[in-house]
């Protein structure tokens, strides 16, 4: 059975710092791409980056380059997710998702249960 | 970037027929998938490659994607329905390449 169990979140101040982690389990991890997407309260749903399956190509959105940074240990089965200068606008469930499909038509099978991280004085 | 249009709502009586739409300038030449959402849980993937169902999904789940409209449908509507859903392309030609409607809440009467 697939399973991604992330964890990592939590209540952090403006400008700080935070890592989230997605440890998966039930596939060759390494075979496979891993997203980050996120929610703000009461929003839709966000793509925030990519990662490839080998670890070498990385992917953000304009909102977060440069600030988060997206990697993989796949001798843990894991995906990180490192967040620096967090902004209020950050607040948001953090989810992990397996990328699955063909070039340039993508989609999501397997998703984490979401972490929430909060930006706050 | 593109852009993906999604009415806020829709209502549907239990047992009817529910469609949901998503927009996109000639989304008919992309591939699209949907997810539904409970609050509080995680997205489901319930429909891909526009038609597709994941294991698992019930056949009352179906997708079609034409012209600029892609649409899901749920026949025999039951209450467990009840949820957000989202569609999602893969697309190159903006500054990143997921793309998700903004959603639809899909309400059983």
């Amino acid at each position: 059975e697939v399973q991604l169990l992330e964890s990592g979140g939590g209540l952090v101040q403006p400008g700080g710092s935070l890592r989230l982690s997605c440890v998966a389990s039930g596939f060759t991890f390494d075979s496979y791409a891993m997203i980050w997407v996120r929610q703000a309260p009461g929003k839709g749903l966000e793509w925030v980056s990519g990662i490839s399956g080998s670890g070498v190509g990385t992917y953000y959105a304009d909102s977060v380059k440069g600030r988060f940074t997206t990697s993989r240990d796949n001798s843990k089965n894991t995906l990180y997710l490192e967040m620096s200068s967090l902004r209020a606008e950050d607040t948001a469930v953090y989810y992990c998702a397996r990328e699955s499909g063909v070039s340039g038509t993508y989609y999501f099978d397997y998703w984490g249960q979401g972490s929430l991280v909060t930006v706050s004085s | 970037s593109y852009v993906l249009t999604q009415p806020p709502s829709v209502s549907v009586a239990p047992g009817k027929t529910a469609r949901i739409t998503c927009g996109g300038n000639n989304i008919g030449g992309k591939s699209v998938n949907w997810y539904h959402q409970k609050p509080g849980r995680a997205p489901v993937l319930v429909i891909y490659y526009n038609s597709d169902r994941p294991s698992g999904i019930p056949e009352r789940f179906s997708g079609s994607n034409s012209g600029n409209t892609a649409i899901l449908t749920i026949s025999r509507v039951e209450a467990g329905d009840e949820a957000d859903y989202f569609c999602q392309v893969w697309d190159t030609s903006g500054d990143h390449p997921v793309i998700f409607g903004g959603g639809t809440k899909l309400t059983v009467l």
